[in-house]
């Protein structure tokens, strides 16, 4: 396994326009993050998931945003009706629950997929 | 709206210089990260702290985590080019890591 894969790298997409991005997580992690990140500032959480169940959801995920991760293994997150301020790196981490209820490890990170909506 | 704030947020030195780099927040963390992000690619974990007051050390970094576990600091002694980055605090919540604003380093050779 060589790690978190992200694809696409890149989409530019027209406004109103629908997106799906997709994460595979290392193997054998069980947990697995969303997170969107514009130029030079940190990432904001989106979404996590342990498993297949969606355990959390930040206020940032608004309706037209959806992720799922139906065989607790790759994730999707779509986006519809794309609008201008979804620009951004979407980033994808994933990391291995030791103990149930613990704080995250570390989280591996993907290369990101970077939305462009013109 | 992050809960962790970075400064300063921009860092232009000369290699061979000190810096620190701050995180302040007003919550409580269980533990704090530190990553570093180069241009295209994810962040990168460095360290993880977990207990007030603690100092650890990774070469010429040294990491400090506040008594209260509400700071955190960054310490690099005789900067290099290749310290060149995007530097990310990451507070850790019951299951969730939260992101600091980001400090962004350039080392000038």
């Amino acid at each position: 396994d060589t790690g978190v894969s992200q694809n696409p790298r890149h989409k530019i997409t027209k406004r109103g326009q629908n997106v799906t991005f997709r994460c595979d997580p290392i193997s054998e992690h069980n947990r697995l993050y969303w997170y969107r990140q514009t130029l030079g500032q940190g990432p904001e959480f989106l979404t996590y998931f342990q498993n297949e169940a969606q355990l959390e959801k930040s206020r940032l995920l608004s309706d037209r945003f959806s992720a799922e991760r139906p065989k607790g293994s790759f994730s999707t997150l779509e986006i519809q009706r794309t609008e201008q301020g979804d620009s951004a790196m979407y980033l994808c981490a994933s990391s291995s629950l030791l103990v149930q209820g613990s704080s995250p490890g570390e989280l591996f990170f993907g290369e990101g997929s970077r939305l462009t909506v013109l | 709206t992050q809960l962790l704030e970075q400064s300063p947020q921009f860092l232009s030195i000369q290699e061979g210089e000190n810096l620190t780099v701050y995180c302040n927040s007003s919550s409580v963390f269980s533990s704090l990260q530190w990553y570093r992000q180069e241009p295209g690619e994810g962040p990168v974990l460095l360290v993880t702290v977990v207990t007030g007051g603690e100092v650890k050390k990774l070469k010429r970094l040294t990491f400090q985590f506040g008594d209260a576990r509400k700071d955190s600091s960054l310490h690099i002694t005789a900067a290099q080019p290749g310290d060149t980055g995007l530097y990310l605090c990451a507070g850790a919540g019951a299951n969730n890591l939260f992101f600091g604003t980001g400090t962004r380093l350039t080392v000038i050779p």
